[in-house]
């Protein structure tokens, strides 16, 4: 069966600060992935997504950036981080072929002070 | 432009029928999904519906799809405590063959005893 992994589950960071969250999917080849972040109180907004290692689109043109440097890994950093990047960051997956579900991972909730 | 909204709030008695509404602008969606998200948690993948279809059952769950009114409602069959959550309807919408979703902002389902 397929899981997906996110870490850390929750960071508090100061403002200026770089950032790495990580995401990783097992049981599943050539997956696609994406990044969501949940502002408090409000619905997702996809940030990026990838269909292949080294391959990212971006949805939101922000302070952060994805990486894919493996087939099951999805990064996402940013070099100096806001006040504004404060939120519920998820991880999800969705088959490459055959599929159209989209699994979520367990999320990491990230404060910025 | 795509476009999700849901009411933000719906109570219920234990045991009573819930049903959570969902309206959508897009009308070339392919399929329509519900997600439940427990507090601190990722989304979990509830249930969803092809576009072609006006009705899914599956166990407590039914969903129905209005396709004229752009319409999707969630109803939950003799509602327990555990059903407690954040509920979010999104729809996958192409894009010159690319697959996004888009979620609503949610609705916070509180059981009252």
């Amino acid at each position: 069966s397929q899981t997906i992994h996110q870490w850390p589950a929750t960071l508090v960071q100061p403002v200026g600060s770089p950032l790495s969250l990580e995401c990783t999917v097992e049981g599943t080849s050539n997956p696609n992935l994406y990044w969501y972040r949940q502002a408090a109180g409000r619905g997702l907004q996809l940030l990026f997504y990838s269909v292949g290692i080294g391959q990212i689109s971006s949805e939101v043109p922000q302070n952060l950036s994805a990486s894919r440097p493996q087939d099951r890994q999805f990064i996402l950093s940013s070099k100096k981080l806001l006040l504004s990047d404060s939120g519920f960051y998820l991880c999800a997956w969705r088959r490459r072929d055959g599929g159209h579900e989209q699994y979520f991972g367990p999320g990491t909730r990230l404060t910025v002070t | 432009g795509e476009d999700v909204e849901q009411s933000l709030f719906l109570s219920v008695r234990e045991g009573d029928s819930s049903v959570i509404n969902c309206t959508y602008t897009d009308s070339s969606s392919t399929y329509l999904y519900w997600y439940k998200q427990e507090p601190g948690a990722g989304l979990q993948l509830l249930t969803y519906i092809f576009s072609n279809m006006d009705m899914k059952q599956d166990q407590r769950l039914t969903v129905l799809l209005n396709k004229k009114d752009k319409h999707l409602s969630l109803r939950i069959a003799d509602t327990q405590t555990g059903d407690s959550a954040i509920y979010f309807c999104a729809e996958m919408f192409s894009n010159f063959g690319n697959e996004k979703l888009t979620f609503g902002t949610g609705t916070r389902l509180t059981i009252i005893p």
